[in-house]
């Protein structure tokens, strides 16, 4: 089975501006949450969807959302970005039993935005 | 505020030697608790625990949860350089609907030849 993959690989944007990263689970994985990792504050959770739905939401600001498609493809929006919002994105998907903590995550390679 | 701190920050070890990584947390409604190998870009998962005192093997990598002590090991035997990666721990928490994994800031692990 081919791994998760993301899209871009890497970003280079200016502040204030928006940006959409892009997600493609692995076959068959219907929930995919979205991570923000950074030096300083290391992996940190930002949502997970599962069939279309956000089910579960970690404590950043409106200004980051997202969304999944019929066909369990994700993606995550930031608009009006700030320099603190540069960070690898990671997403991870996870097998189609439905519970986030009862399957394994697998991560695709991330998207490095830069915000200048 | 969901606490996970990892020790370690780092560490430097010769082939061969044994290591033992610590994750000790803080949370509200624990679910369980999650170790990852991270290399270059994306995270490996590794173990998913969520019961005390029940080791989890996998080669020469092993771990185990204290669920009163609210702290988790990841040992690793016999060391080598291809084990040099950024060892993370997550937590699983629920609250209501809302269910989250909080990561540790990690632990670097150097494995000289």
């Amino acid at each position: 089975k081919a791994g998760v993959t993301q899209t871009p690989r890497y970003l280079i944007k200016t502040r204030g501006q928006q940006v959409t990263l892009s997600c493609s689970p692995i076959s068959g994985h219907r929930s995919v949450s979205w991570y923000q990792q950074t030096p300083g504050q290391g992996l940190q959770f930002l949502f997970e969807y599962f069939s279309e739905t956000q089910r579960n939401k970690g404590n950043f600001p409106g200004r980051f959302s997202g969304r999944q498609f019929s066909n369990s493809r994700s993606e995550m929006n930031v608009s009006t970005l700030e320099l603190g919002d540069s960070a690898l994105y990671l997403c991870a998907s996870s097998s189609p039993s439905g519970h986030l903590i009862t399957d394994t995550q697998y991560f695709g390679p991330g998207t490095r935005l830069t915000v200048l | 505020e969901d606490k996970v701190v990892q020790s370690p920050l780092s560490l430097v070890v010769h082939e061969g030697d044994t290591v033992t990584l610590n994750c000790s947390y803080e949370v509200t409604n624990f679910r369980s608790l999650l170790w990852y190998k991270q290399e270059k870009k994306a995270p490996t998962f590794l173990f998913m625990l969520t019961s005390s005192g029940i080791e989890k093997k996998s080669g020469r990598l092993s771990s185990i949860l204290d669920k009163k002590e609210l702290f988790s090991i990841l040992n690793i035997t016999a060391t080598q350089t291809g084990d040099s990666a950024v060892y993370l721990c997550a937590v699983g928490v629920s609250g209501g609907s809302n269910y989250k994994l909080t990561f540790g800031k990690g632990t670097l692990l150097t494995v000289n030849p």
